[in-house]
């Protein structure tokens, strides 16, 4: 089956570095990667939809020039945190679709996350 | 606007007996799919299930059971003889079809199934 993998699984970093997660789809490629955060205790909400060789799309409210996507190829995905601060600190989880998507119900296959701790 | 509810925070059963986790949603659109994931302390997302609205049938996989009744607008799902392998927090989720962006799942707030020996 498909495999997302996400790198790295924990990071503790100080306030005002930046951070960068790489998400991969192992055995399959994948035009489109989403990432979305999950705050402590709550649910999932997706903060952009990554594409590759062009610019990702934002969901409202999400800084673009904070959370900085970069999908290069197929297979690779990267979320850069810049400037992270206590409040970044969340799970990050990526996931993707299959790149021949049939009738477009395929599953959204998520990551195993990222979880960000800013000190 | 889609939205999906779980009102149900945390469950606590003991070992063998059976839970319910309730899953209502909103939508306006008449093609949608709905979804469950289970995601153990590990954090990782785990497919259960996934529906679409004109297929109403219930669905048992092993211990697992789905209830989909379009007329109340819910998806609920059933674990039956639980074990303390199926505590985690357990998401309902909903895709409305077409979308601008395929990846963009409605998700609930979760429950919380904690299952004692």
């Amino acid at each position: 089956g498909a495999v997302v993998s996400q790198h790295p699984s924990r990071v503790i970093c100080k306030s005002g570095t930046s951070v960068k997660i790489e998400c991969r789809s192992l055995d399959f490629q994948a035009t489109t990667m989403f990432w979305y955060r999950q705050f402590p205790k709550q649910s999932l909400m997706l903060m952009a939809t990554s594409n590759e060789g062009s610019k990702a799309t934002y969901e409202q409210g999400v800084e673009k020039d904070k959370f900085l996507i970069n999908h290069a190829s197929l297979t690779l995905s990267t979320l850069t945190v810049t400037s992270a601060h206590p409040e970044d600190s969340s799970f990050y989880i990526c996931s993707a679709y299959p790149r021949d998507r049939g009738s477009g119900a395929n599953v959204l296959t998520f990551g195993a996350g990222s979880r960000l701790t800013v000190l | 606007a889609q939205k999906v509810t779980q009102a149900q925070t945390e469950i606590s059963v003991v070992e063998k007996e059976d839970v319910t986790l309730d899953c209502v949603y909103e939508t306006r659109d008449t093609t949608y799919y709905l979804f469950w994931y289970k995601q153990p302390p590990s954090g990782e997302l785990v497919f259960l299930i996934r529906r679409n609205s004109f297929d109403e049938q219930n669905e048992i996989s092993g211990r697992y059971s789905w209830n989909f009744q379009k007329s109340t607008s819910s998806f609920n799902f059933t674990i039956t003889a639980s074990q303390v392998v199926d505590s985690a927090v357990y998401f309902c989720a909903l895709r409305v079809h077409p979308t601008d962006s395929w990846g963009k799942l409605q998700f609930g707030a979760g429950t919380q199934v904690v299952v004692t020996p």
